[in-house]
This record gives C-alpha cells, sequence and structure tokens, in this order.
C-alpha cells in the first residue's frame, strides 16, 4: 500500500522560498509518477506541477517562474520549492502519486501559512 | 485550455440519487475521474476514466460523460457522503491536470 508523507515548515514568511518534502513508501519512487497539489482554506484544488520518471516535469503555468519539484531516489523523497511566496500561497500542500492522467494516490496534506 | 464548470452544491434526501455535473465544451471525448473530499481530510479517488471505480468504492457510485457534460451519480445518498467532490480532466494544451471547482454534497 502506498503511503505518502508530507513534512516541511508549516510557516514561511512572505518573499522567502517554501520547502515541503514528500517520503514515499510501499512503491519505488523511481517506477511512478509524483506530483504536488494544494488547496487554499475553503477553497478548490489547484495542480502544482509534476515529476515524471526520467525527471522531466511539468508545471502549473501560473507558478511557473517560482516552482520547482524535484526527486531524490536514494530517500525515496520528492521535493516542491515555491520562491518569493505571498499570503497567496498559504494553503494544505498535497503531494500524491500520479497516473496516466489520475491521482490515485494523496498525502494527508500539511498546511503551509506564509505570513511575517 | 480546459475550463471545468460544476455546480457548488447539490443537496439531496438520504436514499434518494444525487447526481453531480462537470461541464466542458466536448467534454465526452476525454476522460474525467472524480475526487471525493471529506472536512478535514485528503481527497479520495471515487472514479476514473469516466466510469471505473477503484477497489474498496461503493457500486453506489457511478460515472458516466457524454457530449459537453460528465456526471457522477451517487445512488442511494448516506449522510457519509456528505462531501466535496471534485471533477478532473488532462489539459493536452498545458500537458496538466484541471479540476473542476468542486461541489459540496449535502444528504438533507
Amino acid at each position: 500500500q502506498v503511503q505518502l508523507e508530507e513534512s516541511g515548515p508549516g510557516l514561511v514568511k512572505p518573499s522567502e522560498t517554501l520547502s515541503l518534502t514528500c517520503t514515499v513508501s510501499g512503491v519505488s519512487i523511481s517506477s511512478s509518477y509524483w506530483s504536488w497539489i494544494r488547496q487554499p482554506a475553503g477553497k478548490g484544488l489547484e495542480w502544482i506541477g509534476l515529476i515524471y520518471t526520467n525527471g522531466n516535469t511539468e508545471y502549473n503555468p501560473s507558478l511557473k517562474s517560482r516552482v520547482a519539484i524535484s526527486v531524490d531516489t536514494s530517500k525515496s523523497q520528492f521535493s516542491l520549492m515555491l520562491t518569493s511566496v505571498t499570503a497567496a500561497d498559504s494553503a494544505m500542500y498535497y503531494c500524491a502519486k500520479y497516473r496516466d492522467g489520475v491521482i490515485v494516490d494523496w498525502g494527508q496534506g500539511t498546511l503551509v501559512t506564509v505570513s511575517s | 485550455s480546459y475550463v471545468l464548470t460544476q455546480p457548488p452544491s447539490v443537496s439531496v434526501a438520504p436514499g434518494q440519487t444525487a447526481r453531480i455535473t462537470c461541464g466542458a465544451n466536448n467534454i465526452g471525448g476525454t476522460s474525467v475521474h472524480w475526487y471525493q473530499q471529506k472536512p478535514g481530510q485528503a481527497p479520495l479517488l471515487l472514479i476514473y476514466y469516466d466510469i471505473d471505480r477503484p477497489s474498496g468504492i461503493p457500486e453506489r457510485f457511478s460515472g458516466s460523460n457524454s457530449g459537453n457534460t460528465a456526471t457522477l451519480t451517487i445512488s442511494g445518498v448516506e449522510a457519509g457522503d456528505e462531501a466535496d467532490y471534485y471533477c478532473q480532466v488532462w489539459d493536452s494544451s498545458t500537458n496538466l491536470p484541471v479540476f473542476g471547482g468542486g461541489t459540496k454534497l449535502t444528504a438533507l
């Protein structure tokens, strides 16, 4: 059974960089595609980006200039970096396993607040 | 790019059938996936490729997709089905998935 667990600071200052890590268990991280999705409080889901097994990435055009997703296969982790954050980046951040256009497994999410 | 339109809310009496729609131009020409999100929880895959259910999802949940509308049907609605429901497709123009705005299901 796939398990995904997000970790990282719950509070980030404006203009700084948000960094989150997702630890994967129950499946080889090298054999699947992975993604990050966020959800502002009381709002809908927003796809941030995804990373393929070959390391290629795709990002939401609205975030593309500020976002990077990477994988560390030795630690079975993949990561999200979002630069120059503002209050609008405050949200629940989910890591997820992605397959053939479908999000098949989700982490429980981690809440990130951007505030000074 | 795709814009998926869902009604903000749907209300049905327990035991009745709820239908939640997801609209877009020619959505019937692509695959639609549905997720259920209960309060305080992560979303859960409910229906994929229009009609398929992951293991463990009750048969009460079904999907269809044709023309400009995809539909999630919940038969015999239970109080425990109260949740937000999101549709999702793959937008080939951006090479990224797109979510609908979500529909809040209330069992009256």
